[in-house]
């Protein structure tokens, strides 16, 4: 089974409606990221989570909001969706702890489309 | 802030031959640097990774070294294969909170 998954695989929305994409993972990190990949501009990450009760913006919140409602569990919302938040969805988790405490392991992501 | 370049692509290679996708940086202190590979389909996976100057990350026959004098982290490899198509990534980690900041990506197309 995946370390690291993200529910819904592909996601088709309309503009203005309400839209949540779900990360969990069986790692047992503390750490948790969310990140959004377009062509030509890598990943940028919109939200992090250092444990339950701390969450950080990232270089690109606006129009989003997330909710860590575990340990193994961190939501990306979209409360309004438009169109140019299309966009591959990426989950991350990390282990500030032990011998790989920089490398952080990627869900499969989240296609989402808004028209 | 911390950036990353690395080289655009798409890179297309014929099978066996020699790779170099080049990455420098910017970043204040002492930065991590990382490769990471996204296959089609698939999330990033760590390729290898350095967290010092002079450091040789290595994995799969590529291999990066950290070079602080002239802030780069070329990834490179001897001898490509079909398998390895794939976009890669550049990344840093500067000081404190694990954030990664991630170049644009380089798509590598090998054929046969």
């Amino acid at each position: 089974d995946a370390d690291v998954t993200q529910t819904p695989r592909n996601r088709i929305t309309k503009t203005g409606k309400r839209i949540m994409l779900e990360c969990s993972q069986t790692k047992g990190h503390d750490r948790m990221y969310w990140y959004r990949q377009d062509p030509g501009l890598g990943l940028r990450l919109i939200y992090y989570s250092f444990d339950v009760k701390d969450i950080n913006k990232g270089e690109i919140s606006d129009g989003y909001s997330v909710s860590r409602q575990a340990q193994a569990k961190f939501s990306l919302s979209l409360e309004s969706a438009i169109p140019n938040q299309t966009a591959l969805y990426f989950c991350a988790t990390s282990d500030p702890s032990g011998a790989y405490t920089d490398t952080q392991y990627f869900g499969p992501g989240t296609r989402l489309t808004v028209l | 802030g911390d950036s990353v370049t690395q080289m655009e692509g798409p890179v297309t290679l014929s099978e066996e031959a020699f790779l170099t996708i080049n990455c420098t940086y910017t970043a204040t202190g002492y930065p991590s640097l990382f490769w990471y590979v996204q296959y089609p389909g698939e999330g990033l996976q760590l390729l290898l990774k350095a967290t010092k100057a002079d450091d040789k990350g290595s994995n799969k026959g590529f291999e990066a070294t950290y070079r602080k004098e002239t802030t780069s982290f070329h990834l490179e490899k001897g001898s490509v294969q079909v398998s390895d198509s794939a976009v890669y990534f550049c990344a840093l980690r500067g000081g404190g909170g694990n954030k990664l900041t991630f170049g644009t990506g380089t798509q590598l197309k090998v054929e046969l």
